[in-house]
């Protein structure tokens, strides 16, 4: 398996612009977790899925964020408007929910993002 | 709610010296606990997991970890460091309820290896 896959890797854009970060998770994985990670507020959890449904999005920090799941090979998160402040690394990762796997998370490679 | 203390932001470490992270828990029941390491402009890569039984476990690259009930730990150790063990250290605590999946990760510590 390739393991979880996340484009782009990186992104620049401007304030104001919409931003769209994309998820493969590895295959046969039922849950999906977005995380966002900053040197100040280090690895957060946004915002999580199980078998396609949104689960706990208590990490989203507003309604500028949002994040889909269509279907249980593809997520995305969404910044609109996007902030300077939202420069982040953004990571996906997937696991299994049940057996001796359960909780080990995988994680992408991230996508570094800066808003100027 | 559980929770993660790495009470060490930054450890400097000899090539060849043992090298012990620190890792405490808090979590009214048995918990899961793991160790990733990740390197500069990567992802998180898991080292190790605990979930049950011997509470010494092994993990890859040589490191091992003890889970301590009576102190709440799980310290990562490794007995002679590389210098490409450098990299950011997070210790994880994870529930064991059913469907709930969520990880809270500590505040990492970062790995430096001098020559």
């Amino acid at each position: 398996d390739a393991g979880v896959i996340q484009s782009p890797r990186h992104e620049v854009t401007e304030m104001g612009q919409e931003v769209t970060l994309r998820c493969k998770p590895i295959s046969g994985h039922d849950y999906l977790f977005w995380y966002r990670q900053t040197m100040m507020r280090g690895l957060e959890l946004l915002i999580y899925f199980n078998n396609n449904v949104p689960i706990d999005d208590s990490g989203m920090p507003e309604d500028r964020f949002s994040a889909k799941m269509p279907n249980a090979s593809f997520s995305t998160l969404k910044i609109q408007p996007s902030e300077p402040r939202d420069s982040a690394v953004y990571f996906c990762a997937s696991s299994f929910g049940t057996g001796l796997a359960k909780n080990i998370q995988y994680f992408g490679a991230g996508t570094r993002l800066s808003v100027l | 709610a559980q929770s993660v203390t790495q009470p060490d932001i930054h450890i400097t470490v000899s090539e060849g010296a043992s090298l012990e992270l620190r890792c405490n828990y808090s979590y009214g029941a048995t918990p899961y606990l793991f160790w990733y390491v990740q390197s500069p402009g990567q992802g998180l890569q898991l080292l190790l997991k605990y979930f049950s039984g011997d509470t010494l476990v092994q993990g890859i690259k040589g490191f091992e970890a003890e889970f301590k009930r009576s102190q709440s730990s799980f310290n990562l150790r490794k007995p002679s460091v590389h210098w490409s063990d450098a990299a950011e250290y997070f210790c994880a605590v994870g529930v064991s309820n059913f469907g709930n999946e969520k990880l809270t990760f500590g505040t990492g510590t970062r790995l430096t290896i001098i020559p």
